[in-house]
């Protein structure tokens, strides 16, 4: 069974810039994986931030951006916010339909 | 974007059977990728399949294999999601989503399911 790492936990300072990471036990992540992000706040549905590896949703602050980092899929915010602090999920296309989400990171801003 | 209403919650016995529905408006209907996720109390969200409805072409997680059941009605607008043999470990809110098939565009509101005997 694919397995799809996030850090469980980060945080980062107000104002401040922190980055998510996303990756793959055995293979290095690529953009034929289609990396996404999403927020998701408890109690609401949650909120397609990037897809694409970087392209960002509609709506979406330009404190967010996408990217892939060494074997890995990344996600930077940048001046950070207190409503920034909520969960955050990668999903990778895994080919033949299949779509894995990772574990999910709890992002404190504090 | 396409504006989505999903079924209201339901509480099911262990072994049941639910069917989520998820209607859209808004947009080509046919042409979105449907993706079902779903997120346990306490645990992140999964993924659990998808339907493209203008090919018919599903697919689905393998850990559901075998109990989940996706399908779409061109004609009025809705995709479905049907899970069998619920455990409480199905007890989750289930999102429906419209998109391409390489990305999630928009999210339904979620719908609670509840396995309890």
């Amino acid at each position: 069974q694919t397995v799809v790492t996030q850090e469980p936990s980060l945080s980062v300072s107000p104002g401040g810039t922190v980055t998510l990471t996303c990756g793959l036990r055995s293979v290095s992540v690529s953009t034929s994986h289609y990396p996404s992000w999403y927020q998701h706040s408890p109690g609401q549905a949650p909120r397609t931030l990037i897809y694409g590896s970087q392209s960002p949703a509609s709506g979406v602050p330009d404190r967010f951006s996408g990217s892939i980092v060494g074997n890995r899929a990344a996600l930077t915010i940048t001046r950070a916010q207190a409503d920034d602090e909520c969960d955050y999920y990668c999903a990778l296309y895994m080919g033949r339909g299949i779509w894995v989400f990772g574990g999910g990171t709890k992002l404190t801003v504090l | 974007q396409v504006q989505t209403v999903q079924s209201g919650a339901e509480v099911k016995k262990p072994g049941s059977s639910v069917k989520v529905s998820c209607e859209a408006s808004g947009g080509s209907f046919a042409s979105y990728t449907i993706n079902w996720v779903r997120q346990a109390p306490g645990h992140g969200l999964e993924w659990m399949g998808r339907i493209i409805p203008i090919i018919g072409e599903t697919s689905h997680a393998q850990t559901l294999q075998g109990r989940v059941t996706i399908t779409a009605d061109k004609s009025t607008g809705t995709a479905y999601m049907e899970l069998t043999a619920l455990r409480s470990e199905d007890t989750a809110v289930y999102y429906c989503t419209f998109g391409s098939p390489y990305y999630i565009d928009s999210w339904g509101q979620g719908m609670l399911v509840t396995v309890s005997s």
